[in-house]
């Protein structure tokens, strides 16, 4: 399974844009990249999943370079609701695969 | 999108008795679910994988006859804290996704466990 690694925190201000890049450097051709929100106490919320380029929904967006070896969460405006810890994933989808979290990054948002 | 329900969402026990947890999945089938426990302040670890029908596949250093897993119903599976102690004290997440490719996982709500 492919080893990620992330900034243990980062800050940020209300309405900002926040980035979180995750290196995954032995991702391998059929891993996806996903992350993942979680609260305190609570279990982990889908963002959002990608393989190459870019991904958006409503709530974020997903960066990934031709090499695919490093990927960036980007959530727009951010909130004070946005404080949580992210988690980047790699590995294979499909309902067998099991899924190992890293470290994560604490996001907290101030006013 | 799919959910994922875990229940109790916290219990408290005394030392040496056994606790179960069950998770569901509400709205797909699940052939495979997994177990987590999560520490204060650190990363969700993978205890096992639980698989409808079959044996459950542990991690290392986890103890299998401590952390009994059946997973009897394609959206069904239970894991059991048997003679709990307070390291035991932890908060356990179940997780599922259905069997298609590129579908994500989703987690259930947690179990906040207390062993006193």
């Amino acid at each position: 399974l492919a080893k990620t690694t992330q900034p243990i925190s980062m800050d940020s201000y209300e309405g900002q844009e926040v980035n979180i890049t995750c290196s995954h450097n032995n991702i391998a051709t059929n891993d996806y990249i996903t992350w993942y929100q979680q609260f305190p106490s609570q279990g982990p919320r889908f963002i959002i999943q990608g393989y190459k380029t870019k991904v958006t929904n409503e709530v974020a967006s997903l960066f990934i370079p031709a090499d695919r070896k490093s990927s960036t969460l980007s959530l727009p405006r951010v909130s004070l609701s946005d404080t949580a810890v992210y988690y980047c994933l790699v590995g294979l989808t499909g309902g067998g695969n099991k899924l190992t979290f890293g470290t994560g990054t604490q996001l907290k948002v101030e006013l | 999108g799919a959910v994922v329900s875990q229940h109790p969402s916290r219990v408290i026990c005394k030392s040496g008795t056994s606790v179960k947890i069950e998770c569901r999945s509400l709205d797909f089938q699940a052939t495979t679910m997994f177990w987590y426990r999560q520490f204060p302040k650190q990363s969700l670890m993978l205890m096992a994988t639980s698989n409808e029908g079959s044996k459950a596949t542990y991690e290392q250093g986890v103890e299998k006859d401590k952390f009994l897993i059946n997973h009897a119903s394609l959206t069904l599976s239970t894991l059991t804290v048997t003679s709990a102690h307070p390291e035991d004290s932890s908060f356990y997440i179940c997780s599922a996704r259905g069997t298609q490719k590129n579908t994500e996982a989703f987690f259930g709500q947690g179990t906040r466990l207390t062993v006193v």
